[in-house]
C-alpha cells in the first residue's frame, strides 16, 4: 500500500462545476496537510496549507482534514478553465521528507 | 518576498555526460533546499536536501550528488548520465522542517 493514495483521474467537469479531490494515507504521524497545482512543464504551486483536522477556505477553494479517516479533500468551487492542471496533495510529519500523491489531472471545460 | 529560480528550464544530454542544475533562492536566509524528481503519474520524489552550507542528506541512492556551496544556492550533479537519469527536476524550498514547500519552475531533462 502506498503511504499517500490520489486518484490520477483525469477528471473533466464543465464550467462552473463543485470539484472535489482526494487524497488518503495510512501514516498516522502525519500532521501538515498540503496541497499544490501544477500547470504542464511547470513546477507546483502551494494552493492550501493546514495543519491538523479541520477546514481551511480560501476564496474558492476549501481544504478538509480527517485525520481519524486519514482522508483529505480540495473543493474548488465555480470551476473556471483556468483551474485546468494537476492538483497534488502533500503531507509530513515535522520532517524533511514530505510525502506526495501521484496528482489528480482535472480539465475545466467552457 | 521569497523567488527561487532554477536553470536551465529543458535540457538534452547524451548517456554518459555530465549534469550540472543550479538552484537559488533570494530573500530568505538559512533555508532548507530540496531537490526531488517527477516521473510522470508517479509523484515527487525526494532526491536531497540541506539544512545547512555543506550539509547534504541523500534519501535515494543513485547516480546523482548534490552539493549547497552558498547558503541559498543548490546544485544537482553527476559525473556520467544514464537515460534513466531523464525526467522532470524540481528545486525546493521551505522555512523549515515539516513546512511547507516552494518549487522552482522545474528542469526538463533527457537523457539520450
Amino acid at each position: 500500500q502506498k503511504e499517500v493514495e490520489q486518484d490520477p483521474g483525469p477528471l473533466s467537469v464543465p464550467e462552473g462545476a463543485i470539484v472535489s479531490l482526494n487524497c488518503t494515507y495510512s501514516n498516522s504521524a502525519f500532521q501538515y496537510f498540503m496541497w499544490y497545482r501544477q500547470y504542464s512543464r511547470k513546477g507546483p504551486e502551494l494552493l492550501m496549507y493546514t495543519y491538523s483536522s479541520g477546514n481551511k477556505e480560501d476564496g474558492r477553494f476549501t481544504a478538509q482534514v480527517d485525520k481519524s479517516s486519514k482522508y483529505i479533500s480540495l473543493f474548488i468551487r465555480d470551476s473556471q478553465p483556468s483551474d485546468s492542471a494537476t492538483y497534488l496533495c502533500a503531507m509530513t510529519y515535522n520532517n524533511n521528507d514530505m510525502r506526495f500523491g501521484a496528482g489528480t489531472r482535472l480539465t475545466v471545460k467552457p | 518576498s521569497q523567488t527561487i529560480h532554477q536553470w536551465p528550464a529543458t535540457l538534452v544530454q547524451p548517456v554518459g555526460s555530465p549534469l550540472s542544475l543550479e538552484c537559488t533562492v533570494e530573500g530568505t536566509s538559512n533555508p532548507n533546499l530540496y531537490w526531488y524528481r517527477q516521473a510522470a503519474g508517479r509523484g515527487l520524489q525526494l532526491l536531497f536536501y540541506s539544512v545547512g552550507i555543506g550539509q547534504i542528506s541523500s534519501e535515494v541512492p543513485q547516480n546523482l550528488s548534490a552539493s549547497r556551496p552558498q547558503d541559498r544556492q543548490f546544485i544537482l550533479s553527476s559525473k556520467k548520465l544514464l537515460l534513466s537519469d531523464s525526467g522532470f527536476y524540481l528545486c525546493a524550498w521551505g522555512p523549515g522542517a515539516g513546512e511547507k514547500l516552494f518549487f522552482g519552475s522545474g528542469t526538463q531533462l533527457s537523457v539520450l
